[in-house]
């Protein structure tokens, strides 16, 4: 069993969707829990960075980290054709100094 | 944030012979890290790198096989030996740093460097 679990996808959505996304893991001491965003031929770009449980909110994206049930969320509202992109869950247990696990990544179209 | 670069961008290897793929910064950081990331596979960290010291790798990977420089804070090399098509992936560095105005520091990563071996 992959330490961390991600759906591949794709996902497609009519532009101005609610996209969620999710990952679930196994690791009890994961503490930090991030999504990078990743457009073709590109490294990763950071997207949001939460510490245990909670809600963290930045502009159209909410994310959510539910501890007890290890499990995490991205969500994206009016999502825009520029959101196209593969969302890769990323998780530690002691912020970024140490390795990340990674989720293998959720492709997403958004369509106009 | 920093601006992250790598070389070469990308790159066609013939199988036995080797490549060094560099990772630049534009400002100093202590920790660097090397990770692959396979054809529809999530990234796997290799090893981390920090300046002054040999780096760490990660089980599975050995330094006969992915030797690390670190001659500063600004740069390093990760240098795939002996290519085999196996190896054919992305390579990716990140570095270490504070998150945007926040007291948590996170890994932020460069383009990769596309390595296809026949």
């Amino acid at each position: 069993q992959k330490e961390v679990e991600q759906d591949p996808g794709p996902l497609s959505v009519p532009e101005g969707a609610i996209v969620s996304l999710n990952c679930t893991y196994s690791n009890s001491a994961f503490q930090y829990f991030m999504w990078y965003r990743q457009y073709s031929r590109k490294g990763p770009e950071l997207l949001m960075y939460t510490y245990s449980s909670g809600n963290k909110e930045d502009g159209r994206f909410t994310a959510q980290v539910d501890k007890s049930s290890k499990y995490i969320s991205l969500f994206i509202r009016d999502s825009q054709p520029s959101d196209s992109a593969t969302y890769l869950c990323a998780m530690s247990a002691s912020g970024g100094y140490n390795k990340l696990i990674f989720g293998a990544g959720t492709r997403l179209a958004v369509h106009p | 944030s920093a601006v992250i670069s790598q070389k070469p961008s990308r790159d066609i290897c013939q199988r036995g012979t080797s490549l060094t793929i560099q990772c630049q910064v534009d400002s100093q950081v202590t920790m660097m890290f090397w990770y692959r990331q396979q054809p529809g596979q999530s990234l796997t960290l290799i090893a981390t790198a920090n300046q002054g010291s040999e780096a760490t790798y990660e089980s599975g990977f050995v330094i006969d096989k992915f030797p690390i420089s670190r001659p500063n804070l600004t740069f390093s090399t990760l240098t795939v030996s002996n290519m085999s098509p196996e190896d054919s992936s992305i390579y990716l560095c990140s570095v270490l740093l504070t998150s945007g105005g926040t007291l948590y520091w996170a890994q932020y990563f460069g383009p990769g460097t596309r390595l296809l071996v026949l």
